[in-house]
């Protein structure tokens, strides 16, 4: 199993372009996340999908969409890139949790993104 | 969410015990304490979680006391590589899972 994996490794942009960030995972999870991580910070979570279909939103979800295209697949975008969303950006997944029980998140190795 | 409150950095030396303590006064009923270490260039890592008094794994221990609004993370015998980020989380039991990290706690063992 490959886990959660992310495309592309790293990203630079100019401020006002586009781009999107995939996410796949392979151990059937129900639930996804994507969090932003700034230097010597902890991580913020931007948006979530409890499961196949379902979005909502995180702590800071301004200037960012998210698609839950399908169980495995989770991507995140940003449409008109500004100099603050420079990150480093870590999708996560983990099995639903029945009710009591927390289940770890299992999270991809980042994109380190870029916006000049 | 539950917020979460840790030192932001403590240092050791290779062989020692090293306990870190995370305060979560509003922690709610329904929420499982968990810890995670990340090191640099990396994601988050698992380590342990747990609902109250101790859980112990082949990583660590967690002590949670009754009143649940503290809970302190065990590493035994720390190694160099020991060295990272650790991060408190209080999360929700539902289907979400949805927490909140803090910034952590750098810990750096020295030789």
């Amino acid at each position: 199993n490959a886990g959660v994996t992310q495309t592309p490794k790293f990203q630079v942009l100019k401020t006002g372009q586009s781009m999107t960030l995939q996410c796949a995972q392979d151990m059937n999870h129900n639930s996804m996340y994507w969090y932003r991580q700034d230097p010597g910070m902890g991580l913020r979570l931007i948006y979530y999908s409890a499961s196949e279909g379902t979005t909502d939103k995180g702590e800071v979800p301004n200037g960012y969409n998210v698609s839950r295209l399908n169980k495995r697949e989770f991507s995140l975008r940003l449409e008109s890139a500004a100099p603050s969303q420079t990150s480093v950006y870590f999708c996560a997944s983990t099995s639903a949790a029945t009710l009591l029980v927390y289940n770890e998140q299992f999270f991809g190795p980042g994109t380190r993104l870029t916006v000049l | 969410l539950a917020k979460t409150t840790q030192p932001i950095s403590m240092d050791s030396y290779e062989g020692q015990e090293v306990n870190i303590t995370c305060s979560h006064n509003n922690i709610a009923t329904n929420d499982y304490i968990t810890w995670y270490q990340q090191f640099p260039s990396q994601g988050p890592r698992f380590i342990i979680q747990g609902y109250k008094t101790k859980v112990t794994n082949e990583v660590a221990s967690l002590f949670i006391p009754a009143d649940r609004k503290s809970s302190t993370l065990s590493l035994p015998r720390v190694s160099l590589s020991d060295t990272a980020v650790y991060y408190c989380l209080v999360g929700e039991s539902t289907n979400a899972g949805k927490s909140t990290f803090g910034d952590g706690t750098t810990l750096t063992v020295k030789p």
